[in-house]
């Protein structure tokens, strides 16, 4: 399984744009790159996942460059409402492929 | 559409007890996981069926048992409780992984064992 590594925790304000870099030196060729997000005393809801280059969607965006080595999330005018852990997994595409999760990066988005 | 539905949200044991933690969904998912979070952790992976009548270990699968009798349902026995049983417990769903990364998560289940 590829090894992720992204920040511990992360401090922003309202309104700012806010990126969440993850390092994943030995992924695989065919290993997808999938963002879950997760609220205290919640589950983790996802986010976003993507391949290569940029995925959008109405929660956020993916950057992922050529090699694929690390990915970035991008969260748009982040509100008080976007403080949560943040987790980047990389994901094998193939049966029997199961999530693991790392610690995460813990967004603390401030007035 | 109800999701993912844990039961119970909370639950205090005895060290040496057993208890059910029970999880349905009505997504007709076929992969159903078992996932402890202990505090300011990630997930672990306990148990996981590939649909009804198939489950196997994850990460951590010792003092846990599962079934999966059904599609919908995929209950997590716990066997003699132990403290280091203390975490949160999630159960998740998703359809075939590799064409859908998203699970779908439960909120939960708060257990502590004393």
């Amino acid at each position: 399984l590829a090894k992720t590594t992204q920040p511990i925790s992360m401090d922003s304000y309202e309104g700012q744009e806010v990126n969440i870099t993850c390092s994943h030196n030995n992924i695989a060729t065919n290993d997808y790159i999938t963002w879950y997000q997760q609220f205290p005393s919640q589950g983790p809801r996802f986010i976003i996942q993507g391949y290569k280059t940029k995925v959008t969607n109405e929660v956020a965006s993916l950057f992922i460059p050529a090699d694929r080595k690390s990915s970035t999330l991008s969260l748009p005018r982040v509100s008080l409402s976007d403080t949560a852990v943040y987790y980047c997994l990389v994901v094998l595409n193939n049966a029997g492929n199961m999530l693991t999760f790392g610690g995460g990066t813990r967004l603390m988005v401030k007035p | 559409n109800a999701g993912v539905t844990q039961t119970p949200k909370f639950r205090i044991l005895k060290i040496g007890q057993s208890m059910t933690l029970q999880c349905t969904q009505d997504m007709n998912h076929n992969y159903m996981y078992w996932y402890r979070q202990d505090p300011g952790m990630g997930l672990k992976l306990i148990y996981y069926s590939v649909g009804a009548g198939i489950t196997d270990k994850g990460e951590v699968p010792n003092g846990y048992n599962v079934s999966r009798s059904t599609t919908e349902d995929f209950p997590l026995r716990l066997e003699l409780a132990a403290p280091s049983q203390t975490s949160v417990y999630f159960c998740a769903s998703s359809s075939d992984p590799w064409q859908n990364y998203g699970y779908t998560f439960g909120s939960g289940t708060r257990l502590t064992v004393v």
